[in-house]
């Protein structure tokens, strides 16, 4: 049962425009919630993060929105930029679980 | 680069074989995290370590099991294998055993991957 879910599996976006990634999860009790993102033949790296009292937290080109009442999430980025085609993770911490939740990406392709 | 070091980056063997993947922490990391990516699936969190102690336990099967020792690294034994335990193994750490919200990221490495053929 994938209690974190990333319904799209890629995204395509025009480069300088808005990439709006999204996540849904099942267990309320998650007390907190992070993006990873991953290059191929790379381990995923730590991008911004958002605590489940709060309901956005900013950072540079990178915003993240949270709806508790809805149980979504979403990872916005303006502009996109070339370098950001990669691929997507939203996890989440606490809910009973140990260690990170994880969905199952989003693969986002910046085109020129 | 994360500063987790993760060795092999690639390994093929056969099905009923035994492997062992290793990992370096970032230095000054004590908890060190397993987690499984296969293609069907997300990251799978298995099991942690922090300062030598089994910390948290996920979807780890019986025929798996992980260490951390003295100097901090860590290995993690896969035995048995099957081919559904054809996956990309990272290892990832952090400086305390309890991650976000306290501030302490979890730095992943490359990854291992394992084909069992």
């Amino acid at each position: 049962d994938q209690q974190v879910k990333q319904n799209s599996p890629s995204l395509s976006v025009q480069e300088g425009r808005i990439s709006i990634l999204n996540c849904d999860y099942t267990n309320s009790m998650f007390d907190y919630f992070l993006w990873y993102k991953k290059y191929p033949a790379e381990g995923p790296t730590f991008l911004i993060s958002i605590s489940s009292i709060k309901d956005k937290n900013e950072d540079g080109r990178f915003t993240v929105f949270l709806n508790k009442s809805a149980k979504h999430l979403s990872l916005h980025i303006v502009p996109s930029q070339p370098g950001d085609s990669a691929v997507y993770f939203c996890a989440a911490l606490g809910g009973g679980a140990d260690g990170l939740t994880f969905g199952k990406g989003t693969h986002l392709i910046i085109q020129p | 680069d994360s500063g987790v070091t993760q060795t092999p980056k690639h390994l093929i063997t056969a099905t009923g074989q035994r492997v062992t993947l290793r990992c370096s922490p970032r230095s000054g990391d004590l908890s060190v995290y397993w987690y499984q990516q296969s293609l069907d699936q997300g990251l799978q969190f298995l099991i942690q370590y922090y300062n030598g102690e089994e910390r948290a336990k996920g979807n780890i099967l019986e025929r798996f099991s992980a260490q951390q020792f003295p100097d901090l690294h860590s290995e993690l034994n896969l035995s048995s294998l099957e081919l559904g335990d054809s996956a990309l193994y990272f290892c990832a750490s952090s400086v305390s055993g309890q991650g976000p919200p306290l501030g302490n990221t979890i730095y992943f490495g490359e990854g291992s991957w394992l084909t069992v053929v």
